[in-house]
């Protein structure tokens, strides 16, 4: 069965540093998610992008943060200053199509910064 | 804004007692409520979901129930096992493309 993979599962970083976060969603959905989980917090949505561009955003998603589909398979999550309070889960997803509703999650990036 | 409220935050139970967790949504345009079991350093995933225009959908020993007009919508686990014991999420979300939108959660414990 197809999966959302994601690329690291732990990465480390130091205070003002640049992250990229890496997802491959299942090949032929449309639409693709980042989500940011605190820990011992709820899911909280940060972006959706659909026909290469970004669809909505939440106000998380400032302007340190921005996405990228380079190619037709990856889909990228950047953060270019990093701060003490990025340190979360980062959850990709991804959706077939308008037609449906469910959401396949990857198994998330755990970032740590310090 | 949109938001969706869950009740309780944390719920413990004996083995083998029913488990309920209520949710509330704001967004009169969300019409797919999924159910999201996480376990620690997991990803969420889905245990069950219902679209708007059901009223109760049942899964083995998971339902779920929504009252569209009231913007209420409750999961219940019957005879409950400790590998039941977990963080369970609800959420909202409109039709196609849209964001979900998750509670705050609720931690499950199963007493053996």
């Amino acid at each position: 069965e197809p999966e959302v993979t994601q690329t690291p599962s732990h990465q480390v970083t130091q205070m003002g540093q640049e992250v990229i976060l890496r997802c491959v969603p299942i090949s032929n959905h449309l639409y693709f998610y980042w989500y940011r989980q605190i820990l011992g917090q709820k899911v909280e949505f940060l972006v959706s992008f659909y026909n290469n561009e970004i669809s909505e955003k939440s106000e998380i998603f400032d302007d340190q943060f921005s996405v990228e589909r380079p190619d037709g398979s990856n889909f990228t999550l950047k953060i270019r200053s990093t701060k003490l309070e990025d340190s979360a889960m980062y959850f990709c997803a991804s959706l077939v199509g308008t037609s449906y509703n469910e959401q396949f999650f990857g198994p998330g990036t755990r970032l740590t910064v310090l | 804004g949109e938001n969706v409220e869950q009740h309780p935050s944390t719920l413990s139970v004996q083995e083998g007692d029913s488990a309920v967790i209520k949710c509330t949504y704001s967004d009169s345009a969300s019409n797919y409520f999924p159910w999201y079991k996480q376990e620690l350093g997991k990803r969420p995933q889905l245990i069950i979901d219902i679209r708007s225009n059901v009223g109760e959908k049942k899964d083995q020993r998971i339902a779920v129930t929504l009252n569209k007009t009231a913007k209420h919508f409750s999961l219940h686990i019957t005879e409950t096992q400790p590998e039941d014991s977990a963080v369970y999420f609800c959420a909202a979300k409109g039709d196609g493309g849209f964001k979900t939108i998750f509670g705050a959660g609720t931690r499950l414990f199963v007493k053996a």
